[in-house]
């Protein structure tokens, strides 16, 4: 069974500081991954997916996230952190192909401190 | 295009009461998905639908919880009766064919007291 671990439930950066949420995945196969943010009091949003094509992959509002396969992590960043960036993010991992039962991690929680 | 659709955004009732939330996907989303979201965690599948179908339903306590997705469209899911750990944002996603990664509606949080 697929699952992901989400180092640190909560996250403080300066404005402008580097953002880094790191994520490690357990898999028996190459997986899909996924970053979804939650702002308060709505559902999620995909902000990027890495479905086997380059292991850097882009997404919304500025963030990237890099598939290490030796290491098994899919750490997500943004260089420069904005006051709109604070929310909690959630790392999720499924099995390529067909019917991909998606696993989320228990989330991570970013404080942009002005 | 509309978004996936829930209502309502939040429900109080009394523990041993029914409770419902309604989902509407995004038109052409065939695989529709209800997952539970409890306080401090990520979101937990209970059930997942393509089309009318319900092709998984493992993690759906079925004592208490039923959904149904007629004419594969919108979609209803019941709690009855509900139990204080019921408590948490029931969220409903939809997500095309070969399409990887849901959009997701902005939930139901539901307390029970």
């Amino acid at each position: 069974a697929q699952s992901v671990t989400q180092l640190g439930s909560h996250v403080s950066v300066s404005e402008g500081a580097l953002v880094l949420l790191r994520c490690n995945y357990s898999s028996s196969v190459p997986p899909y991954l996924f970053w979804y943010v939650q702002y308060p009091n709505q559902g999620l949003q995909l902000l990027l997916k890495y479905t086997s094509a380059a292991t850097l992959v882009k997404g919304i509002n500025g963030f990237e996230a890099e598939f290490k396969k030796s290491e098994t992590s899919f750490h997500l960043t943004k260089p420069s952190a904005h006051m709109s960036d604070a929310a909690e993010y959630f790392c999720a991992v499924s099995d390529p192909g067909g019917y991909q039962k998606v696993t989320f991690g228990i989330g991570t929680k970013l404080q942009v401190i002005p | 295009e509309a978004g996936v659709v829930q209502s309502p955004r939040y429900k109080i009732i009394e523990k041993k009461q029914p409770v419902a939330f309604w989902c509407n996907p995004i038109s052409g989303h065939n695989t529709l998905y209800w997952y539970r979201q409890n306080l401090g965690q990520g979101p937990e599948l209970l059930i997942r639908y393509e089309n009318e179908e319900a092709v998984d339903d493992s993690q759906l306590p079925k004592d208490r919880f039923s959904a149904e997705r007629l004419k594969g469209v919108d979609s209803t899911l019941k709690i009855q009766p509900a139990e204080l750990g019921d408590s948490a944002v029931y969220l409903c996603a939809s997500s095309a064919p070969g399409q990887y990664g849901y959009t997701f509606g902005s939930g139901t949080r539901l307390t029970v007291v």
